[in-house]
């Protein structure tokens, strides 16, 4: 019953370092998502892919790339990390029907987060 | 651009009181939508999705309702409890979940 696995839990960078934020999920779900939650909003969009081998800007893609590695997993990278990326990082999952629009059954899985620090 | 708001931010209430949580979204080209609870420091829990042709899930103690017409949801508890003091998020898409700020509920025991 793993679901979403995210690691790291918790990471401090000093600005400009690199690091990469890694998701599985063990659902077969051909979406994956990664978000950010910055305190008192909601979560943000940063980069989702639809499928296996594809990837979209979300609504706050910039200082972000990511890798869709295989159907299981979907990393995160910051590439020279700044203060204003301090926040939570999600990622999430779901079956979505081919076209990439979501369906009446399509539910959200979401993994427990990772808490970045960039001082 | 799907846009989520929630009302009220906060909530404080004496236990064993029914309570309604407010969702508004601003397109209603949607399939379904989704109520999450968060408690502090964690992830989120997926509550109650809702699909359009439903319009209305119950789990529990837990009811919501989706009017796509109006761009509405609301999420009832009814007799609240000191456990149900987390934050309550709904969110809606097309391609990908868009949130909402999230209601901050204390139930006082």
């Amino acid at each position: 019953n793993a679901g979403v696995t995210q690691t790291p839990k918790f990471q401090v960078l000093k600005t400009g370092q690199s690091m990469t934020l890694q998701c599985a999920q063990d659902m077969n779900h051909n979406s994956m998502y990664w978000y950010r939650q910055d305190p008192g909003m909601g979560l943000r969009l940063i980069y989702y892919s639809a499928s296996e081998g594809t990837t979209d800007k979300g609504e706050v893609p910039n200082g972000y790339n990511v890798s869709r590695l295989n159907k299981r997993e979907f990393s995160l990278r910051l590439e020279s990390a700044a203060p204003s990326q301090t926040s939570v990082y999600f990622c999430a999952s779901s079956e979505v029907p081919i076209g990439g629009v979501w369906g009446m059954n399509t539910e959200a899985f979401f993994g427990q987060g990772t808490r970045l620090t960039v001082v | 651009k799907q846009e989520v708001t929630q009302i009220p931010a906060a909530l404080s209430v004496p236990e064993g009181e029914n309570l309604v949580l407010n969702c508004s979204f601003t397109d209603s080209a949607i399939y379904n939508l989704q109520w999450f609870r968060q408690d502090p420091g964690k992830g989120l829990t997926s509550l109650l999705l809702i699909q359009s042709s439903q319009r209305e899930q119950t789990s529990g103690r837990l009811n919501a309702s989706l009017d796509k017409s109006s761009g509405r949801s609301t999420l009832y508890i009814a007799a609240s409890q000191p456990g149900d003091s987390a934050t309550y998020l709904c969110a809606t898409g097309r391609r990908a979940l868009t949130f909402g700020s999230g209601t901050r509920l204390q139930v006082q025991p």
